[in-house]
């Protein structure tokens, strides 16, 4: 089955850039979508399509993808981006598939 | 408001069944695919299972096919998932999402999300 990997954690400081990957096989041939999780509330779309924001998503927010390796990227992270993150793709069956999630802690 | 509502979770013995609804307003709940994603406790996302806007189309994820059906009513403007043969495996938050999408294709994105319902299959 088809497998989306991504670091366990990711500490970043304020105003810094924290960069989150999600590996999988011929990734940048497919679509990839990231969430953001906050403890106890459901999942809020970031990114989708590999680097469209919806509206209302902070421009800080963006995302690419090359090769394996789709990315995540929060520039000048602030408090509130604190979360687990999750991507996801769809594999050649149609089945969606998401990623082991990442938590970013801002120190 | 956009807004879906899930309910019908609580606590099932193994072996048994159970219905969730997913109650949708302030948009057009036809035009929408719709999404069940799960949630263990201290786990992942986990995608359960997808129906196209129209009902023509559903896919599950290996681990329910067979156990679970995913349907919906647009009249009502509701989406469920029966669940049959229920194990500890299968105790989670559920989630229904929905997503701008045509079957077969890479869609927008599962952009609204209830709140989710939680299932707990224990003795």
């Amino acid at each position: 089955s088809y497998e989306l990997t991504q670091p366990p954690s990711v500490s970043v400081s304020p105003g810094q850039t924290a960069r989150i990957s999600c590996s999988g096989d011929a990734l940048s041939e497919k679509y990839t979508y990231w969430y953001q999780q906050k403890p106890g509330q459901a999942p809020v779309l970031v990114i989708y399509k590999d680097n469209v924001r919806p509206s209302g998503i902070p421009e800080r927010f963006s995302g690419s993808s090359s090769g394996t390796i789709g990315t995540l990227t929060i520039s000048g992270v602030q408090a509130v981006d604190e979360a687990d993150y999750y991507c996801q793709t769809r594999d050649s069956s149609g089945a969606y598939v998401f990623g082991t999630g990442t938590k970013v802690t801002v120190l | 408001q956009v807004q879906l509502e899930e309910s019908g979770g609580g606590v099932v013995l193994p072996g048994r069944s159970l219905r969730l609804s997913c109650a949708a307003s302030g948009f057009t709940f036809m035009t929408y695919a719709m999404h069940w994603v799960r949630q263990a406790p201290g786990e992942g996302l986990e995608w359960v299972a997808i129906i196209s806007k129209d009902a023509t189309n559903k896919d599950y994820a290996d681990s329910v096919k067979g156990r679970f059906t995913i349907s919906r009513d647009n009249s009502r403007e509701t989406l469920y998932l029966q669940m049959s043969s229920l194990g500890p495996e299968d105790t989670a938050v559920y989630y229904c999402a929905r997503e701008e999408a045509e079957a077969g294709t890479f869609g927008y994105g599962l952009d609204v999300w209830g709140q989710g319902t939680t299932v707990t299959v224990s003795s």
